[in-house]
């Protein structure tokens, strides 16, 4: 069993909704979680970082925390084509444990 | 602002031939990692450290060696590089190991072995 589930996708959305990209993982003592964008070609980087359950809440971005439930979402509110890129979640253990990433796809 | 420098962004090497990918961090953080990604494969680490001189396996060691005779370098080698070896190699550095506040990654290596 995967240590950090993803849905690879592509997930589609069109271009305004809301997209919403979920990740699940085996670990119940996982402390912090964190969401990557990868665009195509590219290194990923951080847009997002929760330690606690419930909503943090970053401009378009609402990272989701349910601990109880083993589960970790990222919700892109009015979303746009430039959010169009592969989508990682990680946590944490003795390194970061990485997801294998859901390719979404923001259509115009 | 932090930044994580990978020598070369595109490489082509010849079977047999040993590798250098060399990586550099200027945020003074102890914790230097390799990944390699492939498609649908994910990110698999091949090495880390967490100290200077300072080495462990990942989960795919095989075929690669490191070296971190400075705090701010983390090199990997591919000792004679093979076909199976292609693939996107990712360095990325972290403040702490377990990863509490995120990695920062450089821009990649995309290395073609012909």
């Amino acid at each position: 069993q995967k240590e950090v589930e993803q849905n690879s996708g592509p997930l589609s959305v069109p271009e305004g909704a809301i997209a919403s990209l979920n990740c699940t993982y085996s670990d119940r003592g996982s402390q912090s979680f964190f969401w990557y964008r990868q665009y195509s070609g590219k290194s990923p980087e951080l847009i997002m970082s929760i330690y606690s359950n419930g909503d943090k809440e970053d401009g378009r971005f609402t990272a989701q925390l349910n601990k109880a439930s083993q589960y970790v979402s990222l919700l892109i509110r009015d979303s746009q084509p430039s959010d169009s890129a592969t989508y990682l979640c990680a946590r944490t253990a003795y390194q970061l444990i990485w997801g294998a990433g859901t390719k979404l796809i923001i259509k115009p | 602002d932090v930044k994580v420098t990978q020598s070369s962004r595109y490489l082509v090497k010849r079977t047999g031939e040993k590798v250098f990918l060399e990586c550099v961090q200027d945020m003074d953080h102890e914790n230097m990692f390799w990944y390699r990604q492939d498609p649908g494969l994910g990110l698999r680490l091949i090495y880390f450290s967490y100290d200077v001189k300072m080495k462990e396996k990942g989960d795919i060691p095989e075929g690669y060696s490191v070296s971190r005779e400075k705090k701010e370098r983390f090199s990997l080698i591919l000792e004679s590089a093979s076909t199976n070896q292609t693939s996107m190699y990712l360095c990325a550095s972290s403040l702490e190991g377990r990863g509490a506040y995120g990695y920062t990654f450089g821009s990649g290596t995309r290395l073609t072995v012909v």
